[in-house]
């Protein structure tokens, strides 16, 4: 079975840092790319950074760009979201997801709360 | 960027209705499309992608058409479980990806 477990969410003060990680187990995670994907409490979806499998490219959004860096451990079979220079807007639950093959996003986990507040 | 609309917000429909939603793109693209189903406080799920191909395991009563700029997915008949959020999303043009705004399915 396919999971994917995030785990570091929390509550951090604005201008702060947080580092989200992602497990990943039940597939062969240096085959895939990964990324993250956020939602913010009532809203909609939000693509934040995806990473090649060999952790070679990395894209971000533009409102994270300079502030977030996305990364993996392929041993370790683990996904990462650096976190910094955080602001009320970053407020979210962030989603650890897997890219399928031409398909989109076709495994999710269940996400972790990051809420930025003072 | 390419910006996806999708059409309408909310929609009000009973069980056995058949539902259509849109979604339009601020430019043509392949048919790199997805459509997403999100319950209250789940992760999103995969039900289409590449437009209309449907993923494994996801009932045959929902389904993806369209091309360039305007895309849909049709519910043929409601069902109980279908009540949730959809969205859909373009992955066409690395690296930027984004999704519809959602559409919100509620019981009439």
């Amino acid at each position: 079975e396919i999971q994917l477990v995030e785990s570091g969410g929390g509550l951090v003060q604005p201008g702060g840092s947080l580092r989200l990680s992602c497990a990943g187990s039940g597939f062969t995670f240096t085959s895939f790319r990964m990324s993250w994907v956020r939602q913010a409490p009532g809203k909609g979806l939000e693509w934040v950074a995806n990473i090649e499998e060999d952790g070679s490219e990395k894209f971000y959004v533009d409102s994270v760009k300079g502030r977030f860096t996305i990364s993996r451990d392929n041993a370790k079979n683990s996904l990462y979201l650096q976190m910094s220079g955080l602001r009320a807007e970053d407020t979210a639950v962030y989603f650890c997801a897997r890219i399928g093959y031409d398909k989109g996003f076709d495994n999710w986990g269940q996400g972790t709360l990051v809420t930025v507040s003072s | 960027d390419i910006q996806m609309t999708q059409s309408p917000s909310t929609l009000s429909a009973s069980v056995g209705d058949r539902v259509t939603i849109t979604c339009r793109a601020s430019q043509s693209f392949t048919n790199r499309l997805a459509w997403y189903q999100q319950k209250p406080g789940k992760a999103p799920k995969l039900l289409i992608y590449k437009a209309s191909t449907l993923e494994s395991g996801v009932p045959s009563r929902f389904s993806g058409s369209g091309s360039g700029t305007e895309f849909t997915l049709t519910i043929s008949s409601l069902q109980p479980d279908d009540f949730a959020t959809y969205f859909c999303q373009h992955y066409s043009s690395h690296p930027t990806w984004t999704f519809g705004q959602g559409t919100k399915v509620e019981i009439k």
